[in-house]
């Protein structure tokens, strides 16, 4: 079956650091694939998704591009802040059945 | 926009006390969901409905039941709680269940059995 694997964490940075989280898939046919952020106290949100191999999704800074001939879905930032601690997920859509979550991994973002 | 609404957001049960997660969206989205999120272990699917009178079983389903007499609600119930049911539990709801849609979530509902 599909499934999504994340790197694992936690993740802690300086401030104005490079942000990379791996995310690697498995899936039948050609899924969607996204990227959630899950702020503290609060519920997943969607931040960027990509459609088709080669999209690059973005929001609020951080970037994802869909690479096909490596299953992968890397989230990536140029400069963190401390706003940016969060939880995140990678996560799937092989079409007609719910989405597929990765294990999610916890960035903290020091001063 | 309320969204995906859920109540309440914490509670402490006894086990073998039962009680029911509640779940309601405004958006008119046929399909909606219920995730149970346990430390270190991302999200996995509980249930889920394609819409009224509708409902499918997840990954991880057992000791629990649904129900879905509205396109609106989709009540989450916790027959006889065990300590393993502990977890913070999200509802979502998607327009479509196609490969474009993302989902909307809850902000989620933090239960502990003891």
């Amino acid at each position: 079956g599909d499934s999504v694997t994340q790197m694992e964490g936690p993740v802690t940075l300086s401030e104005e650091a490079f942000l990379t989280i791996n995310c690697t898939y498995t899936a039948t046919g050609y899924p969607s694939l996204f990227w959630y952020v899950q702020y503290p106290g609060e519920g997943l949100q969607l931040l960027l998704k990509a459609t088709k191999a080669d999209d690059k999704g973005s929001n609020k800074g951080f970037e994802a591009t869909y690479r096909k001939e490596t299953t992968s879905f890397h989230l990536e930032k140029g400069s963190v802040q401390v706003s940016d601690s969060a939880v995140y997920f990678c996560a799937l859509n092989s079409g007609n059945t719910p989405l597929v979550f990765g294990k999610g991994t916890r960035l903290s973002v020091i001063a | 926009n309320a969204g995906v609404t859920q109540t309440p957001k914490f509670r402490i049960l006894k086990i073998g006390q039962s009680m029911t997660l509640q779940c309601a969206q405004d958006m008119n989205h046929n399909y909606m969901y219920w995730y149970r999120q346990d430390p270190g272990m991302g999200l996995k699917l509980i249930y889920y409905s394609v819409g009224a009178g509708i409902t499918d079983k997840g990954e991880v389903p057992n000791g629990y039941n649904v129900s879905r007499s509205t396109t609106e609600d989709f009540p989450l119930r916790l027959e006889l709680a065990a300590p393993s049911q502990t977890s913070v539990y999200f509802c979502a709801s998607s327009y479509s269940i196609d490969r474009l849609t993302e989902a909307f979530f809850g902000q989620g509902t933090r239960l502990t059995v003891v």
